[in-house]
C-alpha cells in the first residue's frame, strides 16, 4: 500500500520568496515520486519525478525535490517564486519496475503574493 | 511529446441522459489508460484502469455500469457516463502511459448535469 501526505493545502509566499512544499510518502515497495502542478480548469504536468537514480531531482520552471528515505520525504523547492508559479501542487507515489499505480496527495496550493 | 488531448473541455447535459468524453494520446501510443475524477478542491481519484483491447479495471466503489470505458485502439479510451445524475458533476481528467511508470495527462473535461 502506498500512500502521500501532503503537509499545508495552502501556502503562500511572497514573489522572489523560497518555495517549499512538503510532502511526505508511505510506501511498502521501493517507491517511484513525482510532482505535478495544476493550473485553474486544466490537467496536470509533471514537474519531475524520482525513480531511484539521483536522490537529488531537478525539474521543469527551476523546481527540485530531494529524495530523503530516513525521513520518507520528497519536498519540493524553488529558490525564488514566480508569480507564474501560482496553482496547485501534487504529489504522487508509486510502485518502481514497471507500471504501479499512483496515488496522489491532496494537494497544495501555491500563492504568490507580489 | 506526449501529447494528450480530451474532447469535449466542457459539456453541461440533463439529468438522465449519457455523455461521452474522448481521450486521446496524440504521437504517441498507449498501452494503459487512466480515467479520474476531480472534485472541487480536491486530489484525483482513479477510477479505472484501462488496456487496449481489454475490460476496464475498475477501483473500488466505482459502477462499471454507470461508467462506461471503452478502450478500442492504442491512441483512444472513452468514457461515458450514463443517465448522468447531478452529483456526477465532477472534473474527468484521463491520462495515457506507455509502461515507464509516467502518466500523461489530458486537460480534463468540466461536467456539469442539470
Amino acid at each position: 500500500a502506498q500512500s502521500v501526505t501532503q503537509l499545508g493545502s495552502h501556502v503562500s509566499v511572497s514573489e522572489g520568496a523560497l518555495v517549499l512544499l512538503r510532502c511526505n510518502y508511505s510506501s511498502s515497495v521501493p517507491p517511484y515520486l513525482f510532482w505535478y502542478v495544476q493550473y485553474p480548469n486544466q490537467g496536470l504536468q509533471l514537474l519531475l519525478k524520482y525513480t531511484s537514480a539521483a536522490t537529488l531531482v531537478k525539474g521543469i520552471n527551476g523546481f527540485e525535490a530531494e529524495f530523503k528515505k530516513s525521513e520518507t520525504s520528497f519536498h519540493l523547492t524553488k529558490p525564488s517564486a514566480h508569480m507564474s508559479d501560482a496553482a496547485e501542487y501534487f504529489c504522487a507515489v508509486s510502485g518502481s519496475g514497471g507500471y504501479q499505480k499512483v496515488t496522489f496527495g491532496t494537494g497544495t496550493k501555491l500563492q504568490v503574493i507580489p | 511529446g506526449a501529447v494528450v488531448s480530451q474532447h469535449p473541455s466542457w459539456v453541461i447535459c440533463k439529468s438522465g441522459t449519457s455523455v461521452k468524453i474522448e481521450c486521446r494520446s496524440l504521437d504517441f501510443q498507449a498501452t494503459t489508460m487512466f480515467w479520474y475524477r476531480q472534485f472541487p478542491k480536491q486530489s484525483l481519484m482513479l477510477m479505472a484502469t484501462s488496456n487496449e483491447g481489454s475490460k476496464a479495471t475498475y477501483e473500488q466503489g466505482v459502477e462499471k455500469d454507470k461508467f462506461l470505458i471503452n478502450h478500442a485502439s492504442l491512441t483512444l479510451s472513452t468514457l461515458t457516463v450514463t443517465s448522468a445524475h447531478p452529483e456526477d458533476s465532477s472534473f474527468y481528467i484521463c491520462s495515457a502511459s506507455t509502461g515507464r511508470n509516467e502518466q500523461f495527462f489530458g486537460p480534463g473535461t468540466r461536467l456539469t448535469v442539470l
